[in-house]
């Protein structure tokens, strides 16, 4: 059973930092790439960071909301990837999904039950 | 950041059919697969579709998905009251080198 649990999060004022983990289980976590997205309160789901399997070179994306402020790791004897939240702003606020995909296997995702930020300013 | 275009609500009464569009660009669903999730109040998506018009296990074959162009529908049969859900597409966008999601459809069954 494939199970993605984040932890990390919690209340930090505008400009700290937090780092969110997303611990991977039931699943070849060298064989799949991670994706990190987020959903302010109210609001749709946005795509934040990703970062490859090993296999395909631990490619790094990030979203233009975030670049230069977020940094996603991944940890694969851990089977964990990390997300470090730098210079937090108010619209930071949200709750944030790991979501894991195989990176050649046509499949579908996998997702936590996410870890809520709030920026306070 | 561009993302997908959904109509924001779309209703149904029980055992009819309903259909959620999803608009996109050549960059995203017109090079890529789209994938579907539902998601209820105060918990984590549900991923409902991969690959345009793959089902998950578990998925009732009551949800079905396809891809045309640049556009994606999800149909959704015999509706159900548990059904009421928020429903998202989402697609890999190259120009982004990201994912791009739709700002979601919030199903109303009637």
């Amino acid at each position: 059973q494939v199970q993605l649990v984040e932890s990390g999060g919690g209340l930090v004022k505008a400009g700290g930092s937090l780092r969110l983990s997303c611990a991977v289980s039931g699943l070849n976590f060298r064989d799949y790439y991670t994706r990190w997205i987020r959903q302010a309160p109210g609001k749709g789901l946005e795509w934040i960071a990703f970062i490859g399997s090993p296999g395909l070179g631990k490619t790094i994306y990030y979203s233009d909301s975030v670049k230069g402020r977020f940094t996603i790791s991944r940890d694969d004897a851990r089977k964990s990837v990390f997300l470090q939240l730098n210079s937090l702003r108010d619209d930071d606020t949200a709750i944030y999904y790991c979501s894991t995909h195989h990176s050649t296997l046509p499949s579908e995702d996998h997702w936590g039950q996410g870890t809520q930020v709030t920026v306070s300013s | 950041q561009s993302g997908l275009s959904q109509p924001p609500s779309a209703s149904g009464t029980p055992g009819r059919s309903v259909t959620i569009s999803c608009s996109g660009r050549y960059s995203n669903i017109g090079s890529n697969s789209v994938s579907w999730y539902q998601q209820f109040p105060g918990t984590a998506p549900k991923p409902l579709i991969f690959g345009s018009d793959q089902r998950p296990s578990g998925v009732p074959d009551r949800f079905s998905a396809s891809k045309s162009g640049t556009s994606a529908s999800l149909s959704i049969s015999g509706l159900q009251s548990e059904d009421e859900a928020d429903y998202y597409c989402s697609a890999w966008d190259d120009s982004l080198n990201g994912w791009v999601f739709g700002g979601g459809t919030k199903l109303t069954v009637l």
